[in-house]
């Protein structure tokens, strides 16, 4: 069974900070996704990471694929209140198109 | 193009009742997926079917849930008879799945149905 954990599992921090949440496992995964849920939604999709050592950057967040492409890692610059929100990780390459979710990074970002 | 569909958005019930969850998936995706989110669990893969058949249910709980897709542009989910401990909210989301060198399974999810169970 393919499992993804995440940390921290809740964050609060003030506007301005930096942080960094984790997405760790023991099993490789062909592809990494970041999604962010807000209160009310559904998860909607942020980046996909295919590469073992890839680095993507969308505004304030830098993602990175693990070069086994076991493990991600977000990080945020600046945080804004507008972050707020649950972080989810997933890992792709099961049969067919299902991916395996993390547990989640509940964040919230104080002004 | 409107997202992926789903109703109702909320349902509130009593212990023992029927519950019908109903999802419409983006038009032309082959893949779609229903999910239970709880605090205490997280996002659960319940279900999920390509080409509108059952590709994986070993997510699903028990037999009190089944789920069908007649066609390309509706599934539902059904409890029967729903329990306290279903209390979640129930998402539906859809995916093109291809074949290629690379591909990436992007899912598109629904807002989901918060159903409350007494």
């Amino acid at each position: 069974t393919q499992l993804l954990e995440q940390s921290p599992q809740f964050l609060s921090i003030q506007e301005g900070e930096n942080l960094t949440v984790y997405c760790n496992s023991s099993s490789v995964f062909s592809s990494l996704q970041w999604y962010r849920q807000e209160p009310g939604e559904g998860p909607v999709l942020l980046v996909t990471v295919v590469t073992g050592g890839e680095v993507k950057k969308l505004k304030r967040l830098t993602f990175q694929f693990g070069d086994a492409r076991k493990d991600s890692s977000l990080h945020i610059t600046a945080a804004q209140p507008g972050d707020t929100g649950l972080y989810l990780c997933a890992g792709g390459g099961r049969a067919g198109n299902m991916l395996t979710f993390g547990g989640g990074t509940r964040l919230m970002v104080k002004p | 193009d409107a997202g992926v569909i789903q109703s109702p958005r909320h349902e509130v019930t009593e212990m023992g009742q029927e519950v019908t969850l109903r999802c419409k998936p983006i038009s032309g995706h082959n893949s779609l997926f229903w999910y239970r989110q709880t605090m205490m669990r997280g996002l659960e893969l319940l279900i999920y079917f390509n080409n509108n058949v059952p590709i994986d249910d070993s997510g699903m709980p028990e037999d009190r849930f089944s789920a069908k897709m007649p066609n390309a542009s509706f599934s539902t989910l059904k409890i029967q008879p729903s329990e306290p401990r279903d209390s979640a909210v129930y998402f539906c989301a859809s995916s093109l799945l291809s074949t290629g060198i690379l591909y990436q399974e992007t899912q598109y999810f629904g807002p989901g149905t918060r159903l409350l169970v007494l």
